[in-house]
Order: structure tokens, then sequence, then C-alpha cells
């Protein structure tokens, strides 16, 4: 079993439609990371998490540190908003534990 | 700098030569990783510095991995005798510390034939 799991793998969309991706993770973490990777396979942070809530435009990230489980939402789905979710935990190490990543498609 | 950049962008080499990757940070930033990421994956840590120290490269998986920072800003990883299971993305990801956002590079590609 990996440390961070994300689901699902695949999402398919309407555009404007709500979006819940999660995140489930097994070990003690400083903070929770949210990324996006572009078609063009860069990467950008979204977010980075420690406890609570935080919102980014259309994105909001939200973690729950008893449950050790945290879930981005996208608001409005477009079509850019097309890539690869991935979540990544830090165990108080710097050393960043990967999610495989949600691969997200919005039709138009 | 305006952000990361890494070169080569894309590297092809044959079995058993070395290579060295270059990653150019955020100027000012003092955190630097090193992650592979092989295709349909999420990416994998190999190492990180603070400035010129190399606290864990424990994600390094042998020794003809290894990397460098010596002045504490522009970093190396170098490859030597390189093997096709080598072949993936190397990326390169700066913060302004530890427990920081990361900012990622865009990336060299390697393929080993």
């Amino acid at each position: 079993k990996n440390e961070v799991e994300q689901s699902p793998q695949n999402l398919t969309a309407q555009e404007g439609e709500f979006i819940t991706i999660n995140c489930s993770y097994s070990v003690g973490i400083s903070a929770l990371h949210w990324l996006q990777q572009h078609p063009g396979g860069g990467i950008v942070s979204l977010f980075m998490l420690s406890s609570g809530k935080k919102k980014h435009g259309r994105l909001i990230a939200t973690i729950n540190i008893q449950e050790k489980h945290s879930s981005l939402h996208i608001t409005a789905s477009h079509p850019r908003d097309s890539a690869v979710y991935i979540c990544a935990a830090d165990p108080y190490t710097d050393k960043l534990i990967f999610g495989t990543g949600t691969r997200l498609q919005v039709f138009p | 700098g305006a952000g990361v950049s890494q070169s080569p962008r894309y590297k092809v080499t044959k079995r058993g030569q070395d290579v060295t990757l270059r990653c150019d940070p955020i100027s000012s930033h003092a955190t630097l990783y090193w992650y592979q990421q092989a295709l349909g994956q999420g990416p994998e840590f190999l190492t990180y510095f603070n400035y010129e120290a190399q606290p864990d490269k424990s994600g390094l998986p042998s020794d003809r991995f290894s990397a460098e920072r010596p002045e504490g800003s522009i970093s190396t990883l170098t490859i030597q005798r390189t093997e096709q299971r080598d072949s993936a993305m190397y990326r390169c990801a700066s913060s302004p510390g530890r427990d920081n956002e990361q900012f990622f590079g865009p990336g060299t590609r390697l393929t080993v034939l």
C-alpha cells in the first residue's frame, strides 16, 4: 500500500461541473502539497497546507489532519483545468512523498 | 531569475555514457530538490540541498547518481554509466527554505538507448 493514495485515477467532467479529487496518506505530515502537471509536462504548485482550508480562485483545498485526508475541489470547471493533479505529503523531512496523480479531462 | 530553469531540456545518450543535468534555481532560494519522474508516475525524491549542504541523498537509486551545489546556487545531477532504466524526466525544484512551497523547473527528459 502506497503511503499517499489518490482517487480517482482518472476523471472526466463536463464544463461547469464541480470536481473533487481525494488524497489519503498514512504518515504523519508537516504539510500536504497539491500540484498541477500540465499536458506539456510542467508542474505548478497549487497549495501547501497543514490545516483547514485554502482557496485560490476556483480552486479550494481542504485537509483533515485527524483523518489523514485532503481534498482538492474545482468549482465551475473549464477545459483549461484539464491536467494531472498530484498530492504530495511532507513527513517532516522535506522528502516529499507523491501520489500517482489524478488525470482530469474537462470537456466543453 | 524569473523561474527555475533546467538544461538540457532533452538528452538522448547511449548506455554506458555519463550525463550531467543542470538546474538553475530561483535566485536567493535556499533549498533545491531533485526528483525523478517515470512516465505515468508521480515524481520521486532523489536528494535535496540547503545552500551547498546536502542533508539527504537517500533517494539516489545507486552510487552512479550524484549531485552537487558547490556555491549554493546552481546544481548539477550526474549519472555515471547510464542504464536504460535511468530513462525518465528529471525535475528540479527550489524553495525559499524548508517547509515552503516548491517551484518546479521544466525538467530534463533523459532517454538512454
